[in-house]
C-alpha cells in the first residue's frame, strides 16, 4: 500500500516571502500522479497543483511550484511571495492509476500553514 | 469547472437516528465516487468507493452496516450514518471522478454532531 508522509506539522511564513513544504511518499509503482490540496478554514479541498510521475519537468502554476524528486519519492511545494490568503492547511496526496485502485486519493498528515503579516 | 454539490453542509441529530448526506455532481457525470472522514485536525481518510449501479468497497475497519453508501445514478451519492452516535461526530467529505477525464472533485463537506 502507498503512503504519504508530511513531516511537518506546522510551518510559518512572513508574508511575501517563499516557504517550503515537504512530502514524501512510498510506492513500488512506477505511473501516478502527485498532488497538493489545502484546505481553508471553510474546509472545501481545493487544488493547488498536480503531478504525473512520467513528466521529469516540475509542475507550476503561478507562485506555487513543485520539486519531484521522483528516485527519493519526495514531492515538496513551494510557495512563493506567500500572501495571506495561503494561510491553511495543506496536503499533499497520492494517486495510483485507475486500474489499480479506482483513482483513490492517499493523504499525507498535513501542515498547517501560517502567513504572519 | 465541475461542482460537487454536498448536503446538508451541517447537521445536529440525536444518538440513535439515522442522517442521510448527499452528494451530487451538478455539470458532470461521475462514474466513482469516495467518501472520507476527517476528524479535527488530522487528514482525511477513505472511508468507502462506490461505482454507479454497484455496491460500495468499503475500506478496512469501515462498518458496512453503520455507514450504508447508495450511488444510484452517475450524479448522485449518498451516506447515510445509521444509528448514529456522539463518536461518529465528524466531518464527511465527498469526491467524484469525472467521468471523461477523471479529474477528482470534492464536495464542500459536511459537519455531522452527534449529541
Amino acid at each position: 500500500a502507498q503512503t504519504v508522509t508530511q513531516s511537518q506539522p506546522e510551518m510559518s511564513v512572513q508574508e511575501a516571502e517563499t516557504v517550503t513544504l515537504s512530502c514524501t511518499y512510498d510506492t513500488s509503482e512506477s505511473d501516478y500522479y502527485l498532488f497538493w490540496y489545502k484546505q481553508p478554514p471553510s474546509r472545501q479541498m481545493i487544488l493547488v497543483i498536480r503531478q504525473e510521475a512520467y513528466k521529469q519537468q516540475n509542475a507550476t502554476e503561478n507562485r506555487f511550484s513543485v520539486n519531484f524528486q521522483k528516485a527519493a519519492k519526495s514531492f515538496s511545494l513551494k510557495i512563493s511571495d506567500s500572501q495571506l490568503g495561503d494561510a491553511a492547511m495543506y496536503f499533499c496526496a497520492y494517486r495510483s492509476p485507475r486500474q489499480t485502485s479506482g483513482s483513490r486519493l492517499t493523504f499525507g498528515e498535513g501542515t498547517q500553514l501560517t502567513v504572519n503579516p | 469547472g465541475a461542482v460537487v454539490s454536498q448536503h446538508p453542509s451541517w447537521v445536529i441529530c440525536k444518538s440513535g437516528t439515522s442522517v442521510k448526506i448527499e452528494c451530487r455532481s451538478l455539470d458532470f457525470q461521475a462514474t466513482t465516487m469516495f467518501w472520507y472522514r476527517q476528524f479535527p485536525k488530522q487528514s482525511l481518510m477513505l472511508m468507502a468507493t462506490s461505482n454507479e449501479g454497484s455496491k460500495a468497497t468499503y475500506e478496512q475497519g469501515v462498518e458496512k452496516d453503520k455507514f450504508l453508501i447508495n450511488h444510484a445514478s452517475l450524479t448522485l451519492s449518498t451516506l447515510t450514518v445509521t444509528s448514529a452516535h456522539p463518536e461518529d461526530s465528524s466531518f464527511y467529505i465527498c469526491s467524484s471522478r469525472h467521468a471523461t477525464n477523471e479529474k477528482l472533485f470534492f464536495g464542500s463537506g459536511t459537519q455531522l454532531s452527534v449529541l
